[in-house]
């Protein structure tokens, strides 16, 4: 079985905090992917990256910023958190498929 | 540019009821569907998929979807429905990216609330 774990399932930050939220998958996946999720709004994809240290922006990167070092790990920066951040974040990754596999999710709250 | 449509952003049904959710998509290119399926605090998990082939495509719990291309549409359908169907549902559809990714929009997700 495909595992997509993510470094929290609840974060609480305060405004201009740098927030880093992790994301690691078992399964040797080329692509990896952040979204956000908002209720009404679906999910919205912030970056993704197809290859360790290649990035590319998704619909919504303003405000993020991602790392990819290894291929496994994937990161999502917040580098200056602001309250219109709060919403749960998901992890994905997939392979030659197009199928994703989708981590638990980060449920992230900026005060 | 792609994009994908649930018309209904909530479905009431009573257990052993049929349902149908339904999401139409645009694409000027070759796409791939999928359905997804996001139970209460957990992340998503793929319901089923069409990426070419015979138009039905069916799940093991027995959802079905038809991909209609001359209506660009792939709704989601289960005869009778159980009350651990609850959930959040989202049409997606996938073109391919930089890298020989396939890259992913998804539409705004259909609650479907089973009552006994």
């Amino acid at each position: 079985d495909v595992k997509v774990t993510q470094s929290s399932r609840y974060l609480v930050k305060r405004t201009g905090e740098k927030v880093f939220l992790e994301c690691v998958q078992d399964m040797d996946h080329e692509n990896m992917f952040w979204y956000r999720q908002d209720p009404g709004l679906g999910l919205r994809l912030i970056y993704f990256s197809y290859d360790v240290k290649m990035k590319e922006k998704g619909d919504i990167p303003e405000g993020y910023s991602v790392s990819r070092e290894k291929k496994e790990r994937f990161s999502l920066i917040l580098e200056s958190a602001s309250t219109n951040q709060t919403s749960m974040y998901l992890c994905a990754s997939s392979a030659d498929s197009a199928t994703q596999y989708f981590g638990p999710g980060t449920r992230l709250t900026v005060l | 540019a792609q994009s994908v449509t649930q018309l209904d952003s909530q479905v009431p049904v009573f257990e052993e009821a049929p349902v149908e959710l339904r999401c139409n998509y645009s694409s000027s290119v070759s796409v791939y569907l999928f359905w997804y399926v996001q139970y209460p605090n957990q992340g998503l998990q793929l319901l089923l998929k069409y990426l070419s082939g015979s138009t039905l495509v069916e799940s093991i719990n027995g959802f079905e979807a038809e991909f209609n291309k001359s209506q660009t549409s792939f709704h989601l359908r289960k005869p009778s429905v159980h009350i651990s169907d609850t959930a959040e549902y989202f049409c997606a559809v996938s073109r391919t990216g930089a890298g020989g990714s396939y890259i992913p929009t998804f539409g705004r997700g259909t609650s479907l609330i089973v009552h006994p």
